[in-house]
């Protein structure tokens, strides 16, 4: 049976840095790729990036520079880090596998001033 | 990056209608097109992979149709709980993207 966790920090100062993990199981990370997508409150989905089975990444163009993910396979989490956070990056973090068939119940981040 | 417009923003259907959502993508995506089903405060349900394969689970009454860079969803019959935002998604580039959403609700 495959879950999805996401943990986050909940509350985040402007220009600082954000750090969501999702922990999984029921499915392994060297095997199967994990998406993060976000969503802002009362919008729709905004994908971010993926870190597939072997490791390798791919991200939004428009959050490259902010954006890292990385993993941990041992401990089956994928980490999800972005800088220089906004008010607009206020959003629910979600972590999904790489079909979407299965999705985190998603954590809200507030970036606040 | 590949523009989804998704139609329409928001609808509202008796049960047992027929409801369709469209989405036009801004260049060909060779079906490599997904629908997704949100209920309120829920994550994102994945409904139709590879622009009509119906996910495991999922109602029959849900399908998907289309080609080339148009791309619909089908309710044949709206039910009470089928009551949630839709959502498309293209997977044939990257970055992925998804449309915008459509609010259905029931009259």
């Amino acid at each position: 049976q495959v879950q999805m966790k996401e943990t986050g920090p909940g509350l985040v100062q402007t220009t600082q840095t954000l750090s969501v993990t999702c922990t999984v199981s029921g499915f392994s990370l060297t095997s199967y790729g994990v998406h993060w997508v976000r969503q802002a409150p009362g919008k729709g989905l905004e994908w971010m990036g993926i870190i597939w089975g072997d490791g390798s990444t791919n991200y939004n163009s428009a959050l490259k520079s902010r954006l890292s993910i990385s993993r941990d396979t041992s401990k089956s989490q994928v980490f999800l880090t972005m800088n220089s956070l906004q008010t607009d990056d206020t959003a629910v973090y979600y972590c999904a596998e790489s079909w979407f068939a299965y999705w985190g119940q998603g954590t809200l981040v507030t970036v606040s001033s | 990056d590949i523009q989804m417009t998704q139609s329409p923003a928001s609808l509202s259907a008796s049960l047992g209608e027929t409801v369709s959502i469209e989405c036009l993508a801004s260049e060909g995506i060779s079906n490599d097109l997904a629908w997704y089903q949100q209920k309120s405060g829920k994550s994102p349900q994945l409904l139709i992979y590879a622009a009509s394969r119906l996910q495991d689970g999922v109602p029959s009454r849900f399908s998907g149709s289309g080609s080339g860079t148009r791309y619909s969803l089908k309710i044949s019959g709206m039910q009470p709980e089928d009551e949630a935002d839709y959502f498309c998604q293209q997977s044939y580039k990257y970055p992925l993207t998804f449309g915008s959403g459509t609010k259905l609700e029931i009259k």
